[in-house]
């Protein structure tokens, strides 16, 4: 079956410092992988996204790469600002009959960046 | 991007009402729309995918007389949680994608925050 994995949280930074957020994925066929993002009280929004192996999705200094030789899309940035903190979802979309989009998420991780 | 607006943004009512929340694409026509929860600090759990004209698909756990799902039209879905109790207080987030258009994005409504008392 399809399912998502990402690193337990929370993960607590100091502004600037680098951040790497773990995903892996199980699929079968070739599904699209995402990153949303969730600021508090608030609904999701996409951050980043990729179609295809080796694609690198990249938004707000957020880059992700599809790796399918290792399952992964590890969602990185190389300087995080307090404005960052939220908690980030990994998903992939896994497609029903019609070609229409059911996505997949993980478990979230928070992440939390101080001044 | 494409905008999903749900209302209201949050809702409290008492024990063994029922509560509609609403969920429209604003410029864009949507097929298919899906209906997630989360539970504070998890992940958000399919309910079901609504499916324009047609009956939703709902989730294995996910009781259909409960969580009543209609998509009557190509902008707007409406889910009605029957005689609410507390332990369906919960954050409700709605989606939607394109019609036409395979393995695309899926846009995200602002969530409802349902408290039942």
């Amino acid at each position: 079956g399809n399912s998502v994995t990402q690193m337990e949280g929370p993960v607590t930074l100091s502004e600037e410092a680098f951040l790497t957020i773990n995903c892996t994925y199980t699929a079968t066929g070739y599904p699209s992988l995402f990153w949303y993002v969730q600021y508090p009280g608030e609904g999701l929004q996409l951050l980043l996204k990729a179609t295809k192996a080796d694609d690198k999705g990249s938004n707000k200094g957020f880059e992700a790469t599809y790796r399918k030789e290792t399952t992964s899309f590890h969602l990185e940035k190389g300087s995080v600002q307090v404005s960052d903190s939220a908690v980030y979802f990994c998903a992939l979309s896994a497609s029903l009959s019609g070609g229409y989009n059911k996505l997949i998420f993980g478990a979230g991780t928070r992440l939390a960046v101080h001044p | 991007g494409a905008v999903v607006s749900q209302h209201p943004s949050w809702v409290i009512c008492k024990s063994g009402t029922s509560v509609k929340i609403e969920c429209r694409s604003l410029d864009f026509q949507a097929t298919t729309m899906f209906w997630y929860r989360q539970f504070p600090k998890q992940s958000l759990m399919l309910m079901a995918t609504s499916n324009e004209g047609s009956k939703a698909t709902y989730e294995q756990g996910v009781e259909k007389d409960k969580f009543l799902i209609n998509h009557a039209s190509l902008t707007l879905s409406t889910l009605t949680v029957t005689s609410a109790h507390p332990e369906d207080s919960s954050f409700y987030i709605c989606s939607a994608t394109r019609q036409g258009l395979a393995n695309t994005e899926a846009f995200f409504g602002q969530g409802t925050r349902l408290t039942v008392v």
